[in-house]
């Protein structure tokens, strides 16, 4: 079945400008999750989405930084007036619920530069 | 909050050799992940382990998840150039959410 998609696969945006990254999660998967990986590190949480509970917001690094989920489909993570430091792949995940609900399946990420 | 410690942050290997790495925490974990990273792609999932002590195999690799809960290694027999990449392991708590370790970039020599 299909994977995790995201889009764009790359994104170059002008500082202060606003930016929409997009998810679509394995159909049926309940659970989505967004991380940030800056070049040569590993994985940063900003924020998971379990069916119809209130989103974890823990790890997202400013109010510049939301994201939605229309029910247990599409998310969007916004970034609005965008920092160079902002500038990163993006990576989402979903996963399923039941016994293998812990084991988190990813998307190819979007490249985020920020000039 | 919850930190893993992953080592080694990177390894040059002899192809044909066997690889370990491991991941460490001063916290419990209920679950342990191993995932590899290819450049320009996402992590893809290798083993996960559910139960202290368990050791798991798919194909070369082996993942171990610790008696103690509070540690996981990976081992990769008979290395091929195609096992390069980064690997990160990633542990759970309570809840759905995971930690991740910083990754072990694995280069080979052919």
């Amino acid at each position: 079945g299909a994977g995790v998609s995201q889009s764009p696969s790359n994104k170059v945006t002008e500082k202060g400008k606003d930016v929409e990254l997009r998810c679509d999660p394995i159909s049926g998967h309940t659970a989505l999750y967004w991380y940030r990986q800056r070049l040569g590190q590993g994985l940063e949480f900003l924020i998971y989405f379990q069916g119809n509970s209130a989103p974890d917001k823990s790890g997202l690094p400013s109010d510049r930084f939301s994201a939605e989920r229309t029910g247990e489909s599409v998310s969007t993570l916004t970034i609005q007036r965008t920092q160079q430091e902002d500038s990163a792949v993006y990576l989402c995940a979903s996963s399923s619920t039941g016994g293998s609900s812990y084991e988190q399946y990813f998307g190819p990420g979007t490249r985020l530069t920020v000039t | 909050g919850q930190q893993l410690n992953q080592s080694p942050q990177s390894m040059f290997i002899q192809e044909g050799e066997d690889v370990s790495m491991n991941c460490t925490s001063s916290s419990i974990f209920n679950t342990w992940l191993w995932y590899k990273q290819d450049p320009g792609e996402g992590p893809v999932l290798l083993i996960a382990l559910y139960k202290a002590g368990e050791l798991t195999s798919n194909g070369r690799l082996t993942a171990q998840f610790g008696i103690t809960r509070k540690d996981s290694f990976l081992n990769i027999s008979a290395s091929i150039p195609s096992d390069v990449g980064i690997y990160f392991c990633a542990g759970r708590g309570y809840g759905n959410k995971l930690v991740f370790g910083a990754g072990t970039i694995l280069r080979v020599k052919s």
